[in-house]
């Protein structure tokens, strides 16, 4: 039963370009969800979140939609820089309140030059 | 501020054997939590910990095992280790509090390799 779904195993966008990166969920009862980057031998590293109660956040070259009716959240970045190349994993949180997050399986981003 | 570390780093198991994996968190944090994370299943929650009392539990079976101790510092333990539990072991500690957004600061992981 995997409640955070992400379907699209990898992506390739030029560097400049937008870099959109979906997730689905199923549990309409998470609070938060956020974003994470992990670059090989590294441990995941917070990116942006979003609460339940919002539809947009914005950190920068960073923003986190979600569509509650739809059940699905979506990361852009823009623009795309070679550095972004990483795996981003998309978590869900039952409440902001514990350790506890359900993670998608994870997109690997490339960004060519 | 030091980051969360996690040691050791890497090892190498036989099936059979049992490893224990240490943690220690960010100054202040008070919990603790531990992800497995293999290139078939992403990153799975195995439990959490705060005030060196377990109050998450994924689901992994019995041979997975942890503890906390007062100063926050957490161990997790794999009994009777199989091939299959061959994966990077990730820590996260989080600040709770009632203005928590869910987010961890993850360390670099063990990486377990059993033969």
């Amino acid at each position: 039963d995997q409640q955070v779904k992400q379907n699209s195993p990898s992506l390739s966008v030029q560097e400049g370009r937008i870099s959109i990166l979906n997730c689905d969920y199923t549990n309409s009862m998470f609070d938060y969800f956020l974003w994470y980057k992990k670059y090989p031998a590294e441990g995941p590293t917070f990116l942006i979140s979003i609460s339940s109660i919002k539809d947009k956040n914005e950190d920068g070259r960073f923003t986190v939609f979600l569509n509650k009716s739809a059940k699905h959240l979506s990361l852009h970045i823009v623009p795309s820089q070679p550095g972004d190349s990483a795996v981003y994993f998309c978590a869900a949180s039952p409440s902001g309140n514990t350790g506890k997050l359900i993670f998608g399986q994870g997109t690997t981003l490339q960004v060519k030059p | 501020k030091a980051g969360v570390t996690q040691t050791p780093r890497y090892l190498i198991k036989t099936r059979g054997q049992q490893v224990t994996l240490s943690c220690s968190p960010i100054s202040g944090h008070r919990s603790v939590s531990w992800y497995q994370q293999t290139p078939g299943q992403g990153l799975q929650f195995l439990f959490e910990y705060f005030s060196e009392t377990q109050r998450n539990k994924g689901n992994f079976p019995g041979r997975f095992s942890g503890r906390q101790f007062s100063n926050s510092r957490s161990e997790m333990n794999v009994s009777t280790l199989e091939l299959g539990d061959s994966a990077l072991y990730l820590c996260a500690s989080s600040l709770v509090s009632a203005k928590s957004t869910g987010e961890l600061f993850f360390g670099e992981g063990s990486r377990l390799t059993v033969l």
